[in-house]
C-alpha cells in the first residue's frame, strides 16, 4: 500500500463546481503539503501544514482552500473550479531533520481536467 | 523573482555512457538542494540531497555537484541504463516550507 495516498486519481469537472481532493498518509509525518504540477512550469506550492493547527499558503494558494482533518489527512478543495486550475496535483509529506531539509514523499497525484 | 532552470527540456544518450543534467538558480540563496525522479504519472521520488556547504554528493552511480558561486547543480548519472529513463527535477530550498522546483529534464536512454 502506498504511504501516501490521494483521491480522486482522476477527475473530470465543469467550472464552477466545487471539488475536493483527499490525501491521506501513513509515514506519520507532521508536515504535509499540496503542489500543483503544470507542463513547463514545474511543481508549484498551493498550501502546506506543519501540523494538525498550521495552515500556510504557498506560492499559488488563490482559488484554493485547505483542510487539515488529523495528522494524517490533509484536503485540497477548488470553491468554485475554472478551466485554468486544470493540472496535476500532488500532496507530498516531509519529517523535519536538524537542517530541515527533509525530502518530500509524494503521492501518485490527482489529475483534475476543468470543462 | 526567484527562478530555477533545468537548461534542458530533454536530453537523450547512448546506453553506458554519463548523463548530465543541469539546474540553474538565480535570486536566490538556497541552503540546500534535492534532486528527484519522475516516471510517466507517478509522484516524485526523493535521489539526492546536497547542503550548501557540500560540493558533491554520491550514491551508487549518481553524483550530484553544487556550486553556489555559478549558482548551479550538475547531477550525474554513470554507466546510464535504459532503466534511468525518466523526468529528473532539481529543487532548491531555504526551508522546509520555501522549496522551488525546476521544470525538468526528460531524459531518454537509449539502447
Amino acid at each position: 500500500d502506498a504511504d501516501v495516498t490521494q483521491t480522486p486519481r482522476n477527475r473530470i469537472t465543469k467550472t464552477g463546481k466545487r471539488i475536493m481532493l483527499e490525501c491521506s498518509q501513513t509515514k506519520g509525518h507532521d508536515r504535509m503539503y499540496w503542489y500543483r504540477q503544470d507542463p513547463g512550469l514545474g511543481l508549484r506550492l498551493i498550501y502546506y501544514s506543519f501540523d494538525v493547527k498550521d495552515i500556510n499558503k504557498g506560492e499559488i494558494s488563490d482559488g484554493y482552500s485547505v483542510s487539515r482533518q488529523a495528522q494524517a489527512k490533509f484536503s485540497l478543495s477548488l470553491e468554485s473550479a475554472i478551466p485554468n486550475q486544470t493540472a496535476l496535483y500532488f500532496c507530498a509529506t516531509s519529517e523535519p531533520d536538524r537542517g530541515n531539509t527533509g525530502e518530500l514523499f509524494f503521492g501518485e497525484g490527482s489529475r483534475l481536467t476543468v470543462l | 523573482s526567484q527562478k530555477i532552470e533545468q537548461n534542458s527540456e530533454a536530453l537523450n544518450i547512448q546506453e553506458g555512457k554519463t548523463a548530465t543534467l543541469t539546474c540553474n538558480y538565480t535570486n536566490y540563496s538556497p541552503a540546500y538542494l534535492q534532486w528527484y525522479r519522475q516516471d510517466p504519472g507517478r509522484g516524485p521520488v526523493f535521489l539526492l540531497l546536497i547542503r550548501e556547504n557540500e560540493k558533491e554528493k554520491r550514491k551508487e552511480r549518481l553524483k550530484v555537484t553544487f556550486d553556489t558561486t555559478l549558482k548551479q547543480s550538475l547531477f550525474h548519472i554513470t554507466a546510464s541504463q535504459p532503466a534511468d529513463s525518466a523526468t529528473y527535477l532539481c529543487a532548491f530550498g531555504s526551508s522546509a516550507s520555501k522549496i522551488i522546483f525546476g521544470s525538468g529534464t526528460r531524459l531518454s536512454i537509449r539502447p
